[in-house]
């Protein structure tokens, strides 16, 4: 069973830089997996952010980024805002499967 | 505006059934594949169901195999999940998501919740 594997949780101050990694049990990420990464807040739909390792969606703020980071694929936050305090999930493409990860609970204080 | 509205969802007791619809406008539905992601109170995200733009290929998460059916009825873009022997398990909200290109998961419903309870 494939498994995908996230931070449970990182806490940073804002204006801070963070980077959040999505490993895959298999191996290292490639950008063959599409890499999709999605912000979650509380009582909220999740909404996707990035997609295919480092593209952006038109709503997606630009102190995201994508990229695939010593095997993994990673999200990073430059310069945190209060309102980027959520939960994160990585997906990725294994085939005709796909497996989120457990996602990582981001706290900005 | 792509918009997708979820509907269905409701309170069915153990060994039950169920039909999820998912409303789509705002983009050419035939056009794209669709899925259907899970999250049960408290917990994480949960892949359940794709199918592609003409109904053509289908999967499922091994957890549903056997007893959820995607569909779409392309003349009124609509997305469907036909869930049946359902079990306390699959409690949770259910979110349809438009796949936009290859690898792209952009848009997402709001869900809808599904209970399973005696």
């Amino acid at each position: 069973q494939t498994v995908v594997t996230q931070e449970p949780s990182l806490t940073v101050s804002p204006g801070e830089t963070v980077t959040l990694t999505c490993a895959s049990s298999t191996g290292a990420v490639t950008s063959g997996y599409y890499p999709n990464w999605f912000q979650q807040k509380p009582g909220q739909a999740p909404r996707t952010l990035i997609y295919s390792t480092s593209n952006k969606h038109s709503w997606t703020p630009a102190r995201f980024s994508g990229s695939l980071l010593g095997g993994k694929a990673a999200l990073t936050l430059s310069g945190v805002q209060p309102e980027d305090e959520a939960e994160y999930y990585c997906l990725l493409y294994y085939g005709d499967v796909w497996v989120f990860g457990g996602g990582t609970k981001l706290t900005v204080l | 505006e792509v918009q997708l509205v979820e509907s269905g969802g409701g309170l069915v007791q153990p060994g039950g059934s169920l039909r999820l619809s998912c409303s789509a406008s705002g983009f050419t539905f035939s056009t794209c594949a669709m899925h259907w992601v899970r999250q049960a109170p408290g917990k994480g995200l949960e892949y359940v169901s794709a199918i592609s733009g003409n109904a053509a290929n289908t999967y499922y998460a091994d957890s549903v195999k056997g007893r959820f059916t995607i569909s779409r009825d392309n003349s009124q873009n609509t997305l469907y999940l036909q869930m049946s022997s359902l079990r306390a398990e699959d409690t949770a909200v259910y979110y349809c998501v438009k796949q936009g290109g290859l690898g792209t998961f952009d848009y997402w419903g709001q869900g809808t919740l599904v209970t399973v309870s005696s």
